[in-house]
């Protein structure tokens, strides 16, 4: 089986635009959360998603949205970017709570 | 909220010795998951090993076995006859029954030496 594959892997924005970021799970996997990663706030959870439904979100701004397709491919997206939102951003997929797939991530700077 | 403690930022061991990585969570939950992530450099997050807090029988897989104590919230991890892959960041993991949240540690950095 595939992995959990994200794209883009790199990206450069400019404050005040906005990204999106994809994320399509493992075959058969309909559940998928989003990972912040960066150096001085550590992992930090998004949100998660479940046919097409948020189930769960973390405490971020309402800048940060989110969606899920009937193929269970998911969408993040950052709007009015800022500096700090700088981060290596994590798409994680699942069968079982307890079994999260992780793919390479998405690689954001923001100048 | 739960948060999950790793006091070893750093940590080195010899090829094939024995190193143990300590984790300490704090939560009211009874029922929870425990994890071991390792995250090499090329940032791929790799899930080593976890634990069901309802089981008392401590986890193992080959040479990953981890020391799960409940009571002290208490959740090591051992690594047994260290291979230089092994070098990578090492996160301890909660997720508690709001599900599918994984609330990480700040990690420990392993570095494996010839």
């Amino acid at each position: 089986k595939a992995g959990v594959t994200q794209t883009p892997r790199y990206l450069i924005k400019t404050r005040g635009q906005q990204v999106t970021l994809s994320c399509s799970p493992i075959s058969g996997h309909r559940s998928v959360s989003w990972y912040q990663q960066t150096p001085g706030q550590g992992l930090q959870f998004l949100f998660e998603y479940f046919s097409e439904t948020q189930r769960n979100k973390g405490n971020f701004p309402g800048r940060f949205s989110g969606r899920q397709f009937s193929n269970s491919r998911s969408e993040m997206n950052v709007s009015t970017l800022e500096l700090g939102d700088s981060a290596l951003y994590l798409c994680a997929s699942s069968l079982a709570a307890y079994e999260q797939y992780f793919g390479p991530g998405t690689r954001l700077t923001v100048t | 909220a739960q948060t999950v403690t790793q006091s070893q930022p750093e940590m080195s061991v010899q090829e094939a010795e024995t190193v143990t990585l300590s984790c300490t969570y704090d939560t009211s939950e009874s029922n929870y998951y425990l994890f071991w992530y390792k995250q090499p450099p090329s940032r791929q997050m790799i899930l080593v090993i976890r634990q069901e807090a309802y089981k008392q029988q401590n986890a193992t897989e080959n040479r990953f076995s981890v020391n799960f104590q409940k009571a002290a919230k208490s959740f090591s991890l051992k690594i047994s006859d260290s291979q230089l892959g092994d070098t990578a960041m090492y996160f301890c993991a909660f997720m508690g029954n709001s599900g599918y949240a994984l609330n990480f540690g700040k990690g420990t950095s392993l570095l494996v030496t010839p």
